[in-house]
């Protein structure tokens, strides 16, 4: 069983579209995050939400909202893509107050053309 | 700001030899320090991780080498194996909070057989 799972893997779209992009994890942990790793892999914290309980909002346009239906799920939309939006997004979670162990997904690819 | 410094960039060592990677940090209340592994196309995975109160930690081929003093910890990987090629990360956090969990900049590690 994935531990963490996104999707889609891949998603290719045009500058202006809004899209998508899903987490769940089944580890039972009560916080979820995303990451944004650019093309020099740097990763960049974007949010994290305890208990759907948004805690951490990092310096990102307002064009990305993320949603968390409950503790195992974490969205990511993204309105009016940019060129610029183009990278890995890393959904990750783990326990309350053990952020240093972290279990990311696989990532998603975002291509904007 | 960069909370945690990392060096080198990029890194080629030759099967069977040593690969040491360095990360230097401020923050004395740092409490934490894991490091990740990343192979291409996945997501970043805890490999082994230090708490300042110790000044090595070692399990199979890879050692944590912390220097409180000199606010420095290291990545040894013993022995090195093609397999161990991938992206390193070291990170800091402070009392488990997600805010104040800091990535390095990733080493991109190759083994030459």
């Amino acid at each position: 069983d994935t531990a963490v799972s996104q999707t889609p893997k891949y998603l290719v779209t045009q500058m202006g579209n809004d899209k998508s992009i899903k987490c769940e994890q089944n580890l039972g942990h009560d916080t979820m995050y995303w990451y944004k790793q650019d093309s020099k892999k740097f990763l960049k914290i974007m949010f994290s939400y305890n208990n759907k309980e948004l805690i951490i909002n990092e310096t990102v346009p307002n064009r990305f909202s993320p949603k968390s239906p409950d503790k195992a799920h974490l969205n990511l939309h993204i309105n009016s893509l940019e060129l610029g939006d183009s990278a890995v997004y890393f959904c990750a979670s783990s326990h309350q107050g053990r952020a240093g162990e972290l279990f990311f997904g696989e990532g998603s690819r975002l291509t904007v053309l | 700001q960069q909370q945690v410094k990392q060096s080198p960039q990029s890194l080629i060592v030759q099967k069977g030899g040593i690969s040491i990677i360095n990360c230097a940090y401020e923050n004395t209340a740092f409490d934490y320090f894991p490091w990740y592994q990343q192979f291409p196309g996945k997501g970043p995975a805890l490999l082994i991780a230090i708490r300042p109160d110790v000044s090595e930690k070692k399990e199979g081929r890879f050692t944590i080498s912390f220097n409180k003093s000199a606010k420095q910890f290291s990545l040894h990987i013993m022995d090195s194996q093609p397999g161990d090629s991938a992206t390193y990360f070291c990170a800091a956090s402070i009392g488990g909070t997600g805010n104040q969990f800091y990535f390095g900049t990733g080493t991109s590690l190759t083994v030459i057989p």
